[in-house]
């Protein structure tokens, strides 16, 4: 069955601080890879996906991520993080061919000034 | 473009009571989910409709929760009669892929809040 790993649970960083949040997934076949991001009150909303092609992905508010197939990862990562940037971020992950999204536990990011 | 709307935003029931919660997905969307998320974990699907069919609800607890998706628009999830560990987060979320072709990001709703006592 899939699963997916977010090993850091709560993360806390000072404002520019570079950031990397773990994802690790099981799936033998073809994957579709997400990063979802949950701002305090707010709705899951896509930062970033991954389907095909290059395996560094750049989505939204300066964050990227890189999916290593060998080693069934998909980190997030941003160079610079804001005060902003504290939210939930959850790692999702579905098969190539069907719908059904498996979430991580989540991390959450807490950005001091 | 108008979001996931889902209400009521928050519910307090006492346990044995039951409970219904109402999603109208983005216009369009003819995939709706239905996910539980429990306090300290990620969202876990529990329905999954294509229009007004189920596709995937293998992980409803069916002696207790049910969907129905009329029409293909809204849809509502019940739970009759509700534990304690019932208490979570009952998310909604719709895309535009049709079922099968797996891409689609989900557009979610920002959820209902229940608390089972």
């Amino acid at each position: 069955a899939q699963s997916v790993s977010q090993h850091n649970h709560h993360v806390i960083l000072s404002e520019a601080a570079s950031l990397e949040l773990g994802c690790n997934y099981s799936y033998g076949g073809t994957v579709n890879l997400f990063w979802y991001v949950q701002y305090p009150g707010q709705h899951l909303q896509l930062l970033l996906k991954y389907f095909s092609g290059d395996p560094l992905v750049k989505g939204i508010k300066g964050f990227e991520a890189e999916f290593i197939k060998s080693k069934f990862s998909f980190n997030l990562r941003k160079p610079s993080v804001q005060w902003s940037d504290t939210a939930e971020y959850f790692c999702a992950v579905n098969s190539y061919n069907t719908d059904k999204l498996i979430f991580g536990t989540g991390t959450r990011l807490q950005v001091f000034p | 473009e108008a979001g996931v709307a889902q209400s009521p935003r928050y519910k307090i029931i006492e346990k044995r009571q039951s409970v219904a919660f109402w999603c109208n997905p983005i216009s369009g969307h003819a995939t709706l989910y239905w996910y539980q998320q429990i306090l300290g974990q990620g969202p876990k699907l529990l329905i999954q409709f294509q229009n007004n069919g189920v596709v995937d609800d293998s992980q409803l607890p069916k002696d207790r929760f049910s969907a129905e998706r009329l029409k293909g628009v809204d849809s509502t999830l019940k739970i009759q009669p509700a534990k304690l560990e019932d208490s979570a987060v009952y998310l909604c979320a719709s895309s535009l892929v049709v079922a099968g072709e797996g891409g689609s990001p989900l557009h979610f709703g920002n959820g209902t809040r229940l608390t089972v006592t």
